[in-house]
């Protein structure tokens, strides 16, 4: 099983703050890293594809980097609505597809 | 745009067997990885299995033996079984189609573009 761990598990920060979560993999996995966003009673919603590829219609301060085993999503100049949990998703073992255990974003 | 709902009862009792189903519109029901993810309150996410069009499936290790994912085509609909369930089952049940990753003639789930809202199901007499 590949596992995957976040870190912060939870990050209080200011608007136009600059936000950075990491996700490591406890092997290499490429490129096959996703990041999704949570809203409270929301379903995911897919933010970064393949550790680094924008999707269209997601705010551009949004991006992500990283290959192998170390990832990381970064939100530049945070904005209220952006207050969340993040959850990264690995799609590179066919056998058993895993999450990170998630980071909430707080907005002070 | 590819749509996707949930739809099952939301209150199980105790070694029963929980069955939910997901229709999807709007979009190539064969293109894509359909899945069951569920997420316990309060807690992460956490991913069941899927199915392929063709009827290929995958299933997380740890629900292997309670678990079965199903597709009906015709109806563009895909469904969870999980059998003797316990309080721990107790979930909101996302259904999720994952795009298709293809190299070397082979096709595997990548990410995860389209989520149903998702559905509650607790467990409980």
């Amino acid at each position: 099983e590949i596992v995957l761990t976040q870190s912060p598990d939870f990050q209080s920060v200011t608007p136009k703050e600059k936000v950075t979560i990491t996700c490591r993999a406890s092997q290499s996995i490429g490129s096959r890293l996703h990041w999704y966003q949570q809203k409270p009673d929301q379903s995911p919603k897919l933010l970064i594809k393949y550790a680094s590829q924008s999707i269209s219609g997601v705010p551009s301060r949004f991006s992500g980097s990283g290959s192998g085993t170390d990832f990381t999503l970064t939100i530049n100049s945070l904005e209220a609505e952006d207050a969340a949990t993040y959850y990264c998703h690995q799609s590179s073992s066919l056998r058993l597809m895993t999450f990170g255990q998630g980071t909430k974003v707080e907005i002070k | 745009q590819v749509q996707l709902q949930e739809s099952g009862p939301g209150l199980v009792k105790p070694s029963e067997t929980l069955s939910l189903t997901c229709t999807v519109s709007g979009g190539s029901f064969n293109s894509y990885f359909w899945s069951w993810i569920r997420q316990p309150p309060g807690k992460g996410l956490d991913w069941i299995g899927y199915v392929y069009y063709s009827g290929s499936t995958n299933y997380n290790p740890s629900l292997q033996s309670r678990v079965t994912v199903s597709v009906d085509t015709s109806k563009n609909q895909f469904s969870l079984k999980l059998s003797s369930v316990t309080a721990a089952d107790t979930a909101v049940y996302y259904c999720a189609g994952a795009t298709k990753y293809c190299g070397g003639g082979n096709c595997s789930p990548g990410y995860f573009e389209y989520w149903g809202q998702g559905t509650l199901v607790t467990v409980s007499s």
